[in-house]
């Protein structure tokens, strides 16, 4: 079955450059969408179709793909970014859903 | 207001089974794609299943042949039919819609979930 690969933990300090990322076979051919989740709350979307934010996003957020790896980039985190980030994409069929094992951002 | 509340979860014991609710209201149900999402306790998000409009079904390999999605429009209303339920089941599900974005399909509403606990 197909796999997107994440780092568990990312730790920076705050006001410094976090990234996150995502490895699976398919994403030259699939887009990559990052979901932002903090703890005891619902997943929220932070990036779609590898590189666009939501409206209500922060700019700090911003995202990018090129071969087989997806990258979640936040530019100047701050310590309310901590959170779990995961990757989601499809199989290329894109019947089957996958998200990464999530990666833990600490920001302090 | 965009809303999914997800009902139906408790405990259950192994082999047992149990039938999850999503109630959507905010938006024309019958437009979108709906899916199933589970997370196990400190762990990742796990997709279980989808329902596109017009009734197509996929499952993770996980539960194909034991969970049965199903949606009912006139009711505004997603199903999780759960049978031959296994410790490894325990999780909370989520129930989660889909939208186009500019060349793809995402999740961009979720409900809050509703807990489900399989006891061995």
């Amino acid at each position: 079955s197909y796999e997107l690969t994440q780092p568990p933990s990312v730790s920076v300090s705050p006001g410094q450059t976090a990234r996150i990322t995502c490895s699976g076979d398919g994403l030259p051919k699939k887009y990559a969408f990052w979901y932002q989740q903090k703890s005891g709350q619902a997943p929220v979307l932070v990036i779609y179709e590898d590189n666009k934010r939501p409206s209500g996003i922060p700019e700090r957020f911003s995202g990018s793909s090129s071969g087989t790896m997806a990258t979640l980039t936040i530019s100047g985190a701050q310590v309310e970014d901590e959170a779990d980030y995961y990757c989601y994409s499809t199989d290329t069929s894109g019947n089957h859903r996958v998200f990464g094992g999530g990666t833990k951002l600490t920001v302090l | 207001e965009v809303r999914l509340v997800e009902s139906g979860g408790g405990l259950v014991q192994s082999g047992g089974s149990l039938r999850l609710s999503c109630a959507a209201s905010g938006f024309t149900f019958d437009n979108y794609r709906m899916n199933w999402v589970r997370q196990t306790p400190g762990k990742g998000l796990e997709w279980v299943s989808y329902i596109t409009t017009s009734g197509a079904i996929y499952y993770a390999d996980s539960v194909k042949g034991r969970f049965t999605i199903s949606r009912d429009d006139a009711k505004n209303s997603l199903y999780l039919q759960m049978n031959s339920l296994r410790a490894e089941d325990t999780a909370m599900y989520y129930c989660a819609r889909e939208r186009y974005y500019d060349s793809d399909y995402g999740f961009d509403i979720w409900g809050q979930g509703t807990m489900v606990t399989v006891s061995s």
